[in-house]
């Protein structure tokens, strides 16, 4: 069974302070997304790496790829309470056409 | 751009009934994918169309079924509804199966009593 997990499940920081979210599997993406998703709405897709070791920057966001591409980070830097919501890693494996979404990672930033 | 639409955006049900979902692609798109998303849950892969046919399915049974329209627009329906099938039901299109980059729809909120 391909798994995806993301860690930390909750984070809970004030304004201005840093952050890492993690998304890890046991198995090897041909690509990976990051989406946020805001309560009632559908995921919003943020970035697509595609390469081992990529790294591709958003703003205050900033996204890598593991060189082996079983792994993915998002960094948010000097985080602002309009980056709230749910944070959703999504696989997509070798030989399939069909995503895997990881359980998600809910992140508030407090004024 | 419309982007991708989904309606209804709420519905109930009554447990044993069933519901019929549906979703219009982004422009240019001509596939759908539809995923059930729990309250706390990342989304869940129920099956993708193209060209009219399901082309892949994951680990939902048969009750949840699905069509696609000529016009790449597609329908999820959902028979002998369970307590457990309440959700968020997404749909997500792509300009074609091997594309990586998928859209979502703002869902439908399916609550079962």
């Amino acid at each position: 069974t391909q798994l995806l997990e993301q860690s930390p499940q909750f984070l809970s920081i004030q304004e201005g302070e840093n952050l890492t979210v993690y998304c890890n599997s046991s198995s090897v993406f041909s690509s990976l997304q990051w989406y946020r998703q805001e309560p009632g709405e559908g995921p919003v897709l943020l970035v697509t790496v595609v390469t081992g070791g990529e790294v591709k920057k958003l703003k205050r966001l900033t996204f890598q790829f593991g060189d082996a591409r079983k792994d993915s980070s998002l960094h948010i830097t000097a985080a602002q309470p309009g980056d709230t919501g749910l944070y959703l890693c999504a696989g997509l494996f070798s030989g399939t056409y069909k995503y895997i979404f990881g359980t998600g990672t809910r992140l508030k930033v407090l004024a | 751009d419309a982007g991708v639409t989904q309606s209804p955006t709420h519905l109930i049900k009554t447990r044993g009934q069933q519901v019929t979902l549906r979703c219009s692609p982004k422009s240019g798109h001509d596939t759908v994918s539809w995923y059930q998303q729990a309250l706390g849950q990342g989304p869940q892969f129920i099956f993708q169309y193209y060209e009219e046919e399901e082309r892949q399915r994951g680990n939902f049974p048969d009750r949840f079924s699905g069509h696609q329209f000529p016009n790449y627009s597609s329908e999820l329906n959902v028979n002998a509804l369970l307590l457990g099938d309440s959700a968020l039901y997404l749909c997500a299109s792509s300009y074609s199966p091997r594309d990586t980059e998928a859209f979502f729809g703002q869902g439908t909120r399916l609550t079962v009593v």
